[in-house]
């Protein structure tokens, strides 16, 4: 079954411990992005990639991490995370691009930071 | 700056008809998306527009119009299970998606 996968759905940590959300697909995909998204406020995209060893910030880049060493994976990493990092966080994956139609998107994380 | 706006709730009756709007001012466009998002589950595709016009799908239909930075999402015979927010999204000329902040459609019995 063509998929993204994340990991892990829900985690409640506490400020400054590092963590990181792991995302996968199978579908042989060569763009790879994260995003946040916020009650009243549309997805933001936080990072992208659109090929191995080749990622890009997006509009809210600040305090994440990303690394693209395989094509199936792209782990978002915060280092130290604050309390304003609560978020639901979605990985998505298209075959070229956001412009080739449509993106699919992992379960989601709802990450909690007290 | 770069802005779409889509009411924030909508309420329908099962088995009627719903327009959900959006508008959009980005710097350039390269197409417009509708994607649905059930509570706390991922959003899904449903739609995509390029040039003006209506696309047809089934009981959804979207509609772009690009010199009045203007689009609608369209749902007939609604089912309780259509109950989701709707995401509108457009690409702008760098093909970045700019997000709406979605629409919330409660479908009533």
């Amino acid at each position: 079954e063509a998929q993204v996968t994340q990991n892990p759905r829900y985690l409640i940590t506490v400020t400054g411990k590092k963590l990181t959300v792991t995302c996968s697909q199978n579908m042989n995909h060569e763009y790879m992005s994260w995003y946040r998204q916020d009650p009243g406020l549309g997805l933001r995209q936080i990072y992208y990639s659109m090929n191995v060893e080749v990622t890009d910030k997006g509009d809210v880049p600040e305090g994440y991490k990303v690394s693209r060493k395989e094509k199936r994976n792209f782990p978002l990493i915060l280092e130290s995370p604050s309390p304003n990092q609560t978020s639901l966080y979605f990985c998505a994956s298209s075959q070229e691009g956001p412009s080739s139609y449509e993106q699919y998107f992992g379960p989601g994380t709802r990450l909690t930071v007290t | 700056g770069q802005n779409i706006d889509q009411p924030t709730e909508m309420t329908a009756t099962e088995g009627a008809i719903v327009q959900i709007n959006c508008t959009y001012q980005t710097s350039g466009f390269n197409g417009l998306f509708w994607y649905q998002q059930h509570a706390g589950e991922a959003p899904t595709f449903l739609s995509y527009n390029v040039l003006d016009g209506l696309e047809e799908k089934g009981r959804f239909s979207s509609f772009l119009s690009r010199s009045k930075g203007y689009s609608y999402l369209l749902l007939k015979e609604l089912q309780m299970k259509d109950s989701a927010s709707y995401l509108c999204a457009v690409l702008d000329s760098n093909y970045q998606l700019i997000w709406g902040a979605g629409t919330k459609l409660i479908i009533k019995p």
